[in-house]
């Protein structure tokens, strides 16, 4: 099946610095991705849409200068937290869909998150 | 803007068939329904998805209403491995692409 892989799964890191995080589709070609943040045992908020090659549409209320997306190949977006502050602390989780062939109503795939924690 | 309202939790004795609801009656007439469920502290797993016919796979089996504006998600033995939190998902079409918008989702709970 379909494997999205997201790194690092857990990072800590200090007030002001900035942390990447990436997300690779292993065995297909996305030209999509799904970036989600998730806060303690509340829903997952869709933060922007990553486009191959263009720029990324970001969901009302999330800063672009501050989550930085960048989508350079068909199998690799990353999101950067830029200067980052304790009230960023949270899940990360990105997504990308298969659009081998005319599959367009395939399902979503997940990457297993990554949990940043800002000191 | 979630399209989807679903029960916030429900409980189920593990062995017995757990059946989770969802309403979704602004779907348009060419889009799938879709379900996941998230294990504590990881990404959300892909389980099954239908556009009008009923559907079923080793996870679980999916009724979808004819009308279309409502869907329940079957675990035919749940098991207690299946205690997660159950979202129904449709997607939203904007500005000529589409988001996977999640509402509230179901904290399912399999009772030994």
């Amino acid at each position: 099946g379909a494997v999205v892989s997201q790194h690092p799964s857990r990072v800590i890191c200090k007030s002001g610095t900035s942390v990447k995080i990436e997300c690779r589709s292993l065995d297909f070609q996305a030209t999509t991705m799904f970036w989600y943040r998730q806060f303690p045992k509340k829903s997952l908020m869709l933060m922007a849409t990553s486009n191959e090659g263009s720029k990324a549409t970001y969901e009302q209320g999330v800063e672009k200068d501050k989550f930085l997306i960048n989508h350079a190949s068909l199998t690799l977006s990353t999101l950067t937290v830029t200067s980052a502050h304790p009230e960023d602390s949270s899940f990360y989780i990105c997504s990308a869909r298969d659009l081998q062939g005319l599959r367009y109503n395939s399902p979503l795939h997940f990457g297993n998150g990554t949990r940043l924690t800002v000191t | 803007d979630a399209k989807t309202t679903q029960p916030p939790s429900m409980d189920c004795a593990e062995g017995r068939a757990a059946n989770l609801p969802c309403n979704h009656s602004t779907i348009s007439g060419n889009e799938y329904v879709y379900w996941y469920r998230q294990i504590h502290s990881q990404g959300p797993q892909y389980i099954i998805h239908g556009l009008k016919n009923n559907e079923t796979n080793e996870m679980a089996s999916l009724i979808i209403t004819e009308d279309r504006k409502s869907s329940t998600l079957i675990l035919p033995h749940a098991t207690l491995r299946d205690t997660a939190v159950y979202y129904c998902i449709v997607r939203v079409e904007f500005s000529g692409t589409y988001k996977y918008i999640f509402g509230t989702g179901t904290r399912l709970k399999v009772l030994a």
